[in-house]
């Protein structure tokens, strides 16, 4: 049982526009979320996180937004940049930032 | 990626040889994982390690064996290769309780 969903393989987005990446969880004692970032043939890249007692982190283009009675996050980039086309993992940890449970991940393509 | 090494960065076995991936990482930290990402999933944890002398298992240990006999290092063993290990295999770093760090990867294929 995938803890931990993706539900979008891939996302198209206009350079200049708003991303935005849903991920979705179904154990409430998840306590980190994070964003990771991957270019292939390279390791994932941390992006951002937001721990469990926040709604909300941002990072200069890059928003993490957490709804825990939905077990639901979602990743916003804006404006969104050429260079931001990548695959995105979401992933949820029960004990910090470590130990993480991924999502299968959305592929991400910037067009100009 | 900076401070997490891995090699090699490609291996070919064939099934039954045993080889070991090495993670180095010059960081001082305490916390040290191996993850495998397949086709269509997430990466998955195989084993990882909260210091030297201590590991533990993640959710796919199976056919792995590793060990932490220093802060900086954390092979990864395959003791009798199989054609469902064909994978990509990042090694991962941090302090404890803080987020982890990866490294670059390194493609095993099994034939």
């Amino acid at each position: 049982d995938q803890q931990v969903k993706q539900n979008s393989p891939s996302l198209s987005v206009q350079e200049g526009r708003i991303s935005i990446l849903n991920c979705d969880y179904t154990n409430s004692m998840f306590d980190y979320f994070l964003w990771y970032k991957k270019y292939p043939a390279e390791g994932p890249t941390f992006l951002i996180s937001i721990s469990s007692i926040k709604d909300k982190n941002e990072d200069g283009r890059f928003t993490v937004f957490l709804n825990k009675s939905a077990k639901h996050l979602s990743l916003h980039i804006v404006p969104s940049q050429p260079g931001d086309s990548a695959v995105y993992f979401c992933a949820a940890s029960l004990q910090g930032a470590q130990k993480l449970v991924f999502g299968q991940g959305t592929r991400l393509t910037i067009n100009p | 990626n900076a401070g997490v090494t891995q090699t090699p960065k490609f291996q070919v076995l064939k099934t039954g040889q045993s080889m070991t991936l090495q993670c180095a990482q010059d960081m001082n930290h305490e916390y040290m994982s191996w993850y495998r990402q397949d086709p269509g999933m997430g990466l998955r944890l195989i084993h990882y390690s909260v210091g030297a002398g201590i590991t533990d298992q993640g959710e796919v240990p199976n056919g792995y064996n590793v060990s932490r006999s220093t802060t900086e290092d954390f092979p990864l063993r395959l003791l009798s290769a199989a054609p469902s290990q064909t994978s990509v295999y990042f090694c991962a770093s941090g302090r404890l309780g803080n987020t982890i760090y990866f490294g670059e990867g390194s493609w095993l294929t099994v034939v």
